[in-house]
């Protein structure tokens, strides 16, 4: 079944913990973006990457690093989370750069909270 | 930013209406996508139309596309109480087709 997991689905940490948000898809897909969610906001996008080793920062990127050493993975990384970045956390692919190529394939989400 | 607006931000309908709903952006796009969120659940797709297309038809499902106004409206038909979830509009940007912007959202209630 064609999928993107995301894990952990739920985190509830404390300010200044390290955290990673790991993404994984089973569709080979060149394109892997990050999204946070929040009340009255939509999705923005925070980092994206068009391939192995090729990745671009969104709109808000700032607070979050991610990688792209393998195809199918793409993790976010929170260096030092702040209460800022409590927020409900999207990984998306698809097949290549471009709304036009084919739709996005969301992951269900990870729900974050920072204390 | 490009992030669009989507009015109405709620909407509340009895089934068998239809529904409407519109998405306006700031800069130019190649293309739309809409998406369909079951409360906090990751989106799913609903339908692509590029910035060429004026309209679009998948089932119950009509998109419109108006790049002079810059903004896009999906219609639902004959709607059902399965249809209650957020609607949202996504585009990318003229220059730079890797970067994705989505609309705030129409949450969209059917009451059966």
């Amino acid at each position: 079944e064609a999928q993107v997991t995301q894990n952990p689905r739920y985190l509830i940490t404390v300010t200044g913990k390290k955290l990673t948000v790991t993404c994984s898809q089973n569709m080979n897909h060149e394109y892997m973006s990050w999204y946070r969610q929040d009340p009255g906001l939509g999705l923005r996008q925070i980092y994206y990457s068009m391939n192995v080793e090729v990745t671009d920062k969104g709109d808000v990127p700032e607070g979050y690093k991610v990688s792209r050493k393998e195809k199918r993975n793409f993790p976010l990384i929170l260096e030092s989370p702040s209460p800022n970045q409590t927020s409900l956390y999207f990984c998306a692919s698809t097949i290549a750069g471009g709304l036009g190529t084919g739709e996005l394939f969301f992951g269900e989400g990870s729900r974050l909270t920072v204390l | 930013s490009q992030q669009g607006e989507e009015d109405p931000q709620a909407l509340s309908i009895q089934e068998g209406e239809n529904a409407t709903m519109n998405c306006s952006y700031k800069t130019s796009i190649n293309n739309l996508q809409w998406y369909r969120q079951n409360s906090g659940r990751g989106l799913v797709h609903l339908i692509l139309i590029r910035s060429n297309e004026r309209e679009k038809h998948s089932g119950r499902l009509r998109v419109t596309l108006d790049t002079s106004k810059k903004s896009s409206s999906l219609l639902i038909t004959a709607s059902r109480a399965a249809d209650t979830a957020s609607y949202f509009c996504a585009t990318d940007a003229e220059y730079n087709f890797n970067k994705f912007y989505f609309g705030s959202g129409t949450k969209l209630n059917v009451k059966p």
